[in-house]
């Protein structure tokens, strides 16, 4: 598949617990994005991934997230202590990186549920 | 700082009639914008994009829309609506790839329903 994948498509987890969510990009693509869809409302950027320079972290919401990307390889959005109000769909997009505009390709997302 | 906002969050129209969903931007900075479509259980496809070029931009399934700076406005139109439109379509803008970190920020959504 030449897609952008992600893992697990769900993933149900009790408040509290640690969850792990990945990201396979396009081969070659050199920025990674992850973004969140709650219930009702649009995607909000959470992190931005460019080669090896250092990422933007703007967009996550609390200490409790964090994102990890080896080179222009697999990501890993981790959520510590989960809350019920992280439920949401976790949605991860990569790009190429040109001097011009760069679309971004999105993958299915996964359905996080915190009971 | 940027900011989209559709209006509707639910647009019914008839088979063979008018699509027209509303986007306005906020943006610091000369906008990129888009229109993305998301169906049931599936990720987001790109639709249609403004990056400062023609105004007036076609995309795929026959969409197209119009930017236009003087009402800050990226209004998605169709001329003659099918069944397989019904969707959810999101707005959405970024500063382009001048600025760096491509991000984009979202409206929304408005889900659309087609009546047969």
């Amino acid at each position: 598949g030449a897609g952008v994948s992600q893992s697990p498509s769900n993933k149900v987890t009790e408040k509290g617990k640690d969850v792990e969510l990945r990201c396979d990009p396009i081969s070659g693509h050199t920025a990674l994005y992850w973004y969140r869809q709650r219930l009702g409302q649009g995607l909000e950027f959470l992190i931005y991934f460019q080669g090896n320079s250092a990422p933007d972290k703007s967009g996550l919401p609390s200490d409790r997230f964090s994102a990890e990307r080896t080179g222009e390889s697999v990501s890993t959005l981790t959520i510590q202590r989960t809350q019920q109000e992280d439920s949401a769909v976790y949605l991860c997009a990569s790009s190429p990186r040109t001097s011009g505009y760069n679309e971004q390709f999105f993958g299915p997302g996964t359905r996080l549920t915190v009971l | 700082a940027q900011s989209v906002t559709q209006l509707g969050s639910h647009v019914s129209v008839s088979e063979g009639a008018l699509v027209l969903l509303r986007c306005n931007y906020s943006s610091s900075v000369p906008p990129y914008l888009f229109w993305y479509v998301q169906y049931p259980n599936q990720g987001l496809q790109l639709l249609l994009k403004y990056t400062s070029a023609a105004t007036l931009v076609k995309g795929i399934n026959g969409f197209e829309a119009e930017f236009k700076k003087s009402e800050t406005s990226f209004h998605l139109t169709k001329p003659s609506a099918h069944m397989s439109d019904a969707a959810e379509y999101f707005c959405a803008v970024s500063e382009g790839p001048n600025f760096g970190n491509e991000k984009l920020t979202f409206g929304t959504g408005t889900r659309l329903t087609i009546i047969p």
